[in-house]
């Protein structure tokens, strides 16, 4: 089966522009994690959406959100970009919540340069 | 073992030999643990999982060891392959969170 589709790949936006990225989950998968991943900070959790409800959430500002459709598919958003921003943005789906399953599985990200 | 600052720890071994990456955790209310690869330019792949009721369990060429007491958890890799090549990260779910914190990874190099 068709594994986790991040879209873009590859974007690069200026400092206070916002952006959106795009999940489509594992088909039946009804959880997507977010996480950002830089070289000093490793993997971060951004935030988890279950069955459309934002169960967990993790310390990043309120400039990060996100949501989720009732196909499960997911968005998060970013506004008033700053340098520190650029990352890879990492989504992963599982069938049930992150911490419970651990098996989650990871599209290959969303690498945003803010310049 | 886990990174502090911006280089991960690297483990270089030689084709055929075993690998062990080792992990230390930090909520003693963790009771699931997870291991997972990542090449690069890919995203993180699941590679094995513990429970905190296990010490030991084992995978196809991997196993992973708890140790509760000093909160550290290990991946070993049999026979390590080219292909092994990655950064290997652990998380824990720091137990009713229903959050994975992942450490800060550890790259592994094999020789041919």
């Amino acid at each position: 089966k068709a594994g986790v589709t991040q879209t873009p790949r590859y974007l690069i936006k200026t400092r206070g522009q916002q952006v959106t990225l795009s999940c489509s989950p594992i088909s039946g998968h009804r959880s997507v994690s977010w996480y950002q991943q830089t070289p000093g900070q490793g993997l971060q959790f951004l935030f988890e959406y279950f069955s459309e409800t934002q169960r967990n959430k993790g310390n990043f500002p309120g400039r990060f959100s996100g949501r989720q459709f009732s196909n499960s598919r997911s968005e998060m958003n970013v506004s008033t970009l700053e340098l520190g921003d650029s990352a890879l943005y990492l989504c992963a789906s599982s069938f049930g919540l992150a911490g419970s399953t651990g098996e989650l599985f990871f599209g290959e990200g969303s690498r945003l340069t803010v310049l | 073992g886990e990174s502090v600052g911006l280089h991960l720890p690297t483990l270089s071994v030689q084709e055929g030999d075993n690998s062990i990456i080792n992990c230390a955790y930090s909520n003693s209310a963790s009771d699931y643990f997870i291991w997972y690869k990542q090449e690069s330019g890919k995203g993180p792949q699941f590679i094995i999982d513990i429970r905190s009721n296990m010490d030991k369990r084992q995978g196809q060429r991997v196993t992973v060891l708890l140790n509760k007491t000093v909160k550290h958890l290990s991946l070993q890799i049999a026979a390590t392959q080219p292909g092994d090549s990655a950064v290997y990260f652990c998380a824990e779910n720091g137990a009713g969170s229903y959050q994975l914190t992942f450490g800060k990874g550890t790259k592994l190099s094999v020789i041919p």
